[in-house]
């Protein structure tokens, strides 16, 4: 199966601040790769997918880029309402399988 | 507007079974795939069971197979999961989600939860 790791697992940010996730796949995915955000008690949320390209309705203060096997997601201003766990998801190979979450913390 | 609403959870013993079922509304429910994903407490997300459009192909977790039985009734716009030999550690939120295009999941239910315990 392939691995997908991300960092940091928790990050304590303000209103404002630029945000950086990392996730790294344990081999090539190209750039098959979805970001997702889930809200405590909420179902997850799709942002991105192919790594860079934003879904539809997703502001664009959110941004992906993909180098290898790193991918990063990037918040350029965090919102109050971006606090919330980020999930990565390879869906090169099956099973596909997600980072084990970073959560967004004030 | 997509709707996918999750039932069947609840409480069983170990070994026990559970069917789980997504009602789709809001798009044509035959001609995408559909997927299982679940949330164990403390955990993150897990990808669990897939099944194409015409219900030609299924896709199964390591940790699941030959446990679980994905199926779909395109006549009733409804996506089951059959859950025997149920363990502890699948204890979760189970939430159905549509695919956009292959393993890109673009609408979620809500979810609905299994919790195994004797």
């Amino acid at each position: 199966d392939i691995q997908m790791t991300q960092s940091p697992s928790t990050l304590s940010a303000s209103v404002g601040d630029r945000v950086t996730i990392t996730c790294r796949a344990s081999q090539s995915i190209n750039t098959w790769l979805a970001w997702y955000q889930q809200k405590s008690g909420k179902a997850p949320n799709l942002l991105m997918y192919k790594a860079s390209t934003l879904e539809s309705g997703v502001p664009s203060r959110f941004s992906g880029i993909a180098s290898g096997t790193e991918f990063t997601l990037t918040i350029s201003s965090l919102q109050p309402e971006d606090f919330a766990t980020y999930y990565c998801q390879q869906y090169h190979t099956y099973p596909w399988t997600f980072g084990q979450g970073t959560k967004v913390e004030i | 507007e997509v709707q996918l609403v999750e039932s069947g959870g609840g409480l069983v013993q170990p070994g026990g079974s559970l069917r789980l079922t997504c009602a789709a509304s809001g798009f044509t429910f035959s001609n995408y795939a559909m997927n299982w994903v679940r949330l164990a407490p403390g955990k993150g997300l897990e990808w669990v069971s897939s099944i194409g459009g015409s219900a030609g192909n299924t896709y199964y977790a390591g940790a699941v197979k030959g446990r679980f039985t994905i199926s779909r009734d395109s006549s009733r716009n409804t996506l089951y999961l059959q859950m025997n030999s149920l363990r502890v550690e699948d204890t979760a939120i189970y939430y159905c989600a549509k695919v956009k295009s292959s393993g890109i999941f673009d609408f979620w239910g809500q979810g609905t939860l299994v919790t195994v315990s004797s």
